[in-house]
């Protein structure tokens, strides 16, 4: 089935930084949705992208829908404490007349204090 | 408005049992995903209704199932439960059906163990 290669896997920063993930496939997609999960809770969405190209931020997050609509990252700037979590990627697409939605496996963030 | 609600929360059952999980979508929201979630398989969607009909359904065994009534809420159904079912299981809502351009909101979960 499609796959969504999210990385890196986790990481590890001091408060402050900024931080970049991202997604790709060999899969076109026609849209991208961010999410953060934090544990035991169920994921909440962070950033929605419906074109190629579009550059849509949210507060201290900024997520790009690739040129190609292969792929999408998301940067986090100047990190605090609480943006630990697992942050998903996920993409919608059309095959074989139906919609589906494909997770990556996540980026688990760490922030140091 | 209230967000998407999931019960039960926690659930352990026993291999062999069967369970069934409860959604109700935000307001307004009639269309209905069910996704599973695992440390190993991360989030693989199970099964989407809108307007009370099945529409779109990933590769799971038929021991899942599901429903939606005339009101949105959506119930899963696992059967014949086996340890492997073990998982988070999440459902999600949006307005339209799963179709591009459409914003998808998950509730918390519910925690099923199989023992």
């Amino acid at each position: 089935g499609q796959q969504l290669n999210q990385s890196p896997q986790s990481m590890f920063i001091q408060e402050g930084e900024d931080v970049s993930m991202n997604c790709t496939s060999s899969s076109i997609f026609n849209t991208w949705l961010w999410y953060k999960q934090d544990p035991g809770e169920g994921p909440v969405l962070l950033i929605a992208l419906y074109k190629a190209g579009e550059l849509t931020s949210n507060g201290r997050l900024t997520a790009q829908f690739g040129i190609t609509r292969k792929d999408s990252f998301l940067n986090i700037s100047a990190s605090i404490p609480s943006d630990v979590g697992i942050y998903f990627c996920a993409g919608q697409l059309t095959q074989g007349g139906s919609e589906k939605l494909v997770f990556g496996k996540g980026t688990k963030l760490t922030v140091n204090p | 408005k209230a967000g998407v609600t999931q019960t039960p929360r926690y659930l352990i059952k026993t291999r062999g049992q069967q369970v069934t999980l409860s959604c109700s979508p935000i307001s307004g929201h009639r269309s209905v995903s069910w996704y599973q979630q695992t440390p190993g398989q991360g989030l693989q969607f199970l099964f989407e209704y809108f307007s009370e009909t099945q529409r779109n359904k990933g590769n799971f065994p038929g021991r899942f199932s599901g429903r939606q009534f005339s009101n949105s809420r959506s119930e899963m159904n696992v059967s014949t439960l086996e340890l492997g079912d073990s998982a988070l299981y999440l459902c999600a809502s949006s307005e339209k059906p799963l179709i591009s351009g459409n914003t998808i909101y998950f509730g918390e979960g519910s925690w099923l163990t199989v023992v």
